[in-house]
C-alpha cells in the first residue's frame, strides 16, 4: 500500500542555518505530495503540494521538488528563523483519494 | 474567516463515560475525517464522510462512532472510551475527497484514565 518515509527529528538548527527534511514515499499511479506544518498548540497547515514529476512546491521560503525517479519530496529553507520550529509533515494523496502522513518531524530553530 | 472548530481543545475523562467530540466547518465542505495523532506514528485516519449520510471507516475505527447528519458537523463519539484512545484528536475538511488542501482543527487532546 501507499506510505510515508520522513527523517526522524528533531531536527536542531540555529537560525539563519539550511534545512533539508527527508521524505521519500511509495505509492502507485501519481500521487500528489504535500507538506504540511504544525506550530505548537494549533492544528495542521497546508505548507506547499506537489501534483506532478518535476513540479516544485513553494511558500515562505520554504521549497520541495517532486521527484519520481527517487521517489522523494525533501523539504528544504535557505535560512531558517525561530518561527520556523515546528513540527513538518510529509503527505501524500493518491488513487484512494485519503492523505498518508509520514510521522512528522520536529524543527528547532535557537537564535 | 474559513475555519474547522474542534471542541472541546482539551478533555480528561475516566474509562467507560461516553463522550463525544464536535467537529464544525463552516467552508459547505462535502469531504471531513477524523484522526488522531500519537508519538512516532504521525497521523492515522479514524473516519471518514463523503458527504451528508455518507461515512466509512479509515485505518483505526475501532471505538469511534461518527455520524453526519449535517453538512457542517461531523461529531466523533466514544462510546465507552478506554486508556488506549488518549491521543491528540484532528478534524478536517475539504472541498471534494480529490481536492489537494484539507483544512485542520486545532485539535482536541483527550485523556482516559
Amino acid at each position: 500500500g501507499n506510505s510515508v518515509t520522513q527523517m526522524e527529528g528533531p531536527v536542531t538548527l540555529s537560525e539563519e542555518a539550511f534545512l533539508t527534511i527527508n521524505c521519500t514515499y511509495t505509492a502507485t499511479g501519481y500521487p500528489s505530495l504535500f507538506w504540511y506544518v504544525q506550530y505548537p498548540g494549533e492544528g495542521l497547515q497546508l505548507l506547499l503540494k506537489a501534483t506532478k514529476a518535476d513540479d516544485k512546491g513553494s511558500n515562505k521560503g520554504f521549497e520541495a521538488t517532486y521527484r519520481k525517479e527517487t521517489t522523494s519530496f525533501h523539504l528544504e529553507k535557505g535560512s531558517v528563523q525561530v518561527s520556523d520550529s515546528a513540527v513538518y509533515f510529509c503527505a501524500l494523496r493518491g488513487n484512494t483519494d485519503k492523505l498518508i502522513f509520514g510521522t512528522g518531524t520536529r524543527l528547532q530553530v535557537f537564535p | 474567516e474559513a475555519q474547522v472548530t474542534q471542541n472541546p481543545r482539551y478533555l480528561i475523562t475516566v474509562t467507560g463515560k461516553k463522550l463525544t467530540v464536535t467537529c464544525s466547518q463552516n467552508m459547505n465542505h462535502e469531504y471531513m475525517s477524523w484522526y488522531r495523532q500519537d508519538p512516532g506514528l504521525g497521523l492515522r485516519q479514524i473516519y471518514y464522510s463523503m458527504n451528508v449520510e455518507v461515512t466509512d471507516k479509515g485505518d483505526v475505527p475501532e471505538g469511534y462512532k461518527v455520524s453526519r447528519k449535517e453538512k457542517r458537523n461531523f461529531p466523533l463519539i466514544l462510546e465507552s472510551p478506554s486508556p488506549n484512545q488518549t491521543s491528540l484528536y484532528f478534524c478536517a475538511s475539504s472541498l471534494t475527497p480529490a481536492n489537494t488542501e484539507a483544512f485542520f482543527g486545532q485539535g482536541t487532546r483527550l485523556t482516559v484514565v
